[in-house]
């Protein structure tokens, strides 16, 4: 079946410009997780949704930095007023919540360049 | 605060085994995962440990000792495919967020 989705694939932005990014998770999969990660580092955890559960937001580095879950499966992540720190790549994840639920399966990421 | 400790390079030859070592130190834990990440690629799942032990998949065990804060994934018959970086990632609570450190380069040489 389709993985996760992401789009877009690249976005370059100027600094000071809002932009948002989506993720579509596995159909069926009820948990969703965003990260980044910046150029030769690890993955850096930035929110959660499980359900109808509020989102952990504990990873968002600032205010600046927020998210939505619709109809518990599409998810978008907006990042208001880019700095060139934000620039790296975003990744969502997504899991089933039954079974093997530590296993999450990434999407292809967006590359975000903030200039 | 939190921490992982991974070695940040290792090479070996096509068909020997590696070991590729994990401490962390966490406030909470749960379990501990291993990704693997090509370049420009997204990771991708190998293995979950929750208890003491070693965990068996194809070429790629994991091991973890809760009693150590250590783990360690085990590759196998190394193919050319395998020159990836890998992940040590635990996770603190039920939810499965990951925490990741920055990852160990496998360099496979014919």
């Amino acid at each position: 079946g389709a993985g996760v989705s992401q789009s877009p694939s690249n976005k370059v932005t100027e600094k000071g410009k809002d932009v948002e990014l989506r993720c579509d998770p596995i159909s069926g999969h009820t948990a969703l997780y965003w990260y980044r990660q910046s150029l030769g580092q690890g993955l850096e955890f930035l929110i959660y949704f499980q359900g109808n559960s509020a989102p952990d937001k504990s990873g968002l580095p600032s205010d600046r930095f927020s998210a939505e879950r619709t109809g518990g499966s599409v998810s978008t992540l907006t990042i208001q007023r880019t700095q060139q720190e934000d620039s790296a790549v975003y990744l969502c994840a997504s899991s089933y919540r039954q079974g093997s639920s530590y296993e999450q399966y990434f999407g292809p990421g967006t590359r975000l360049t903030v200039t | 605060g939190q921490s992982l400790e991974q070695p940040s390079e290792v090479t070996a030859v096509e068909g020997a085994i590696v070991q590729i070592n994990c401490t962390y130190q966490t406030s909470g834990f749960y379990g501990l995962s291993w990704y693997q990440q090509h370049d420009g690629g997204a990771p991708t799942f190998l293995s979950y440990n929750a208890l003491d032990g070693l965990e068996e998949t194809g070429r790629f065990s994991s091991f973890l000792s809760r009693s150590d804060s250590y783990g360690y994934l085990l590759l196998q018959e190394l193919q050319m495919k395998d020159s990836a970086s890998y992940f040590c990632a635990p996770s603190m609570d039920s939810s499965y967020k990951l925490i990741f450190g920055s990852g160990t380069r496998l360099l496979v040489r014919p």
